[in-house]
């Protein structure tokens, strides 16, 4: 079967930097994109990786090893309004997303 | 301004009740999906469709109906044959899979409730 593994809950502090780990078993692989969903919102798309390796925008990098199943969202100068769920999911070789459950993170002052 | 628009934004029905959600999108997009999302769940597909007058059931069609007659609009029907309808749908449209720039984007989701 097909399988997307990620945290259920983390805290952090703000102004901190949070690691949220993914990893995962799907039938193929064309990518792995991660999302935001505020609570009562539609997912907002973040970042996407297809190649090993970091990628960088602003606050926020993604970093995928394809051989590992394995990626990871690093957010960075924790802001109260990071306080989200975090989607992983990847693009099956059907071009199917397969979607984890989420990451709830729970920013502190 | 572009993207994808759902209405309505909350909606209730009573059980027997057939309910069809609106999903309008002018991203200029051919493949549009329709999710149901779950607490504690991840997002689950109940249809999609890569070009107008085609469309293929995903993980969880039973008790759903869509049509995609115009490239801007993919209706879902949620009908009485659903045993648990209560969730937030969320529409979702992107480039065709496969060719590149296959980000899909969603609109803000209808919630559903089923008294």
């Amino acid at each position: 079967g097909q399988n997307i593994d990620q945290p259920t809950e983390m805290t952090a502090t703000e102004g901190a930097i949070v690691q949220i780990n993914c990893t995962y078993q799907t039938s193929g692989f064309n990518g792995l994109f991660w999302y935001q969903q505020h609570a009562g919102e539609a997912p907002t798309f973040l970042s996407y990786n297809v190649l090993d390796g970091l990628e960088e925008k602003g606050r926020f990098s993604s970093f995928l090893s394809r051989s590992k199943g394995y990626s990871y969202l690093l957010l960075k100068e924790l802001q109260m309004k990071d306080s989200a769920s975090y989607l992983c999911a990847v693009m099956d070789s059907n071009y199917q997303l397969i979607w984890g459950a989420g990451t709830k993170l729970i920013i502190k002052p | 301004d572009g993207g994808i628009t759902q209405s309505p934004k909350y909606l209730f029905r009573k059980e027997g009740q057939n309910v069809t959600l609106s999903c309008e999108q002018n991203l200029n997009h051919d493949a549009m999906y329709w999710y149901r999302q779950d607490p504690g769940q991840g997002l689950r597909l109940i249809y999609y469709s890569q070009i107008v007058n085609d469309f293929q059931k995903g993980d969880i069609a039973e008790g759903y109906s869509v049509s995609r007659e115009k490239k801007e609009s993919f209706p879902l029907t949620v009908t009485s044959a659903q045993k648990n309808p209560t969730a937030f749908y969320l529409c979702a449209s992107s480039s065709p899979p496969g060719q590149g720039t296959d980000t899909q984007y969603f609109g803000p989701g209808t919630r559903l409730t089923v008294l």
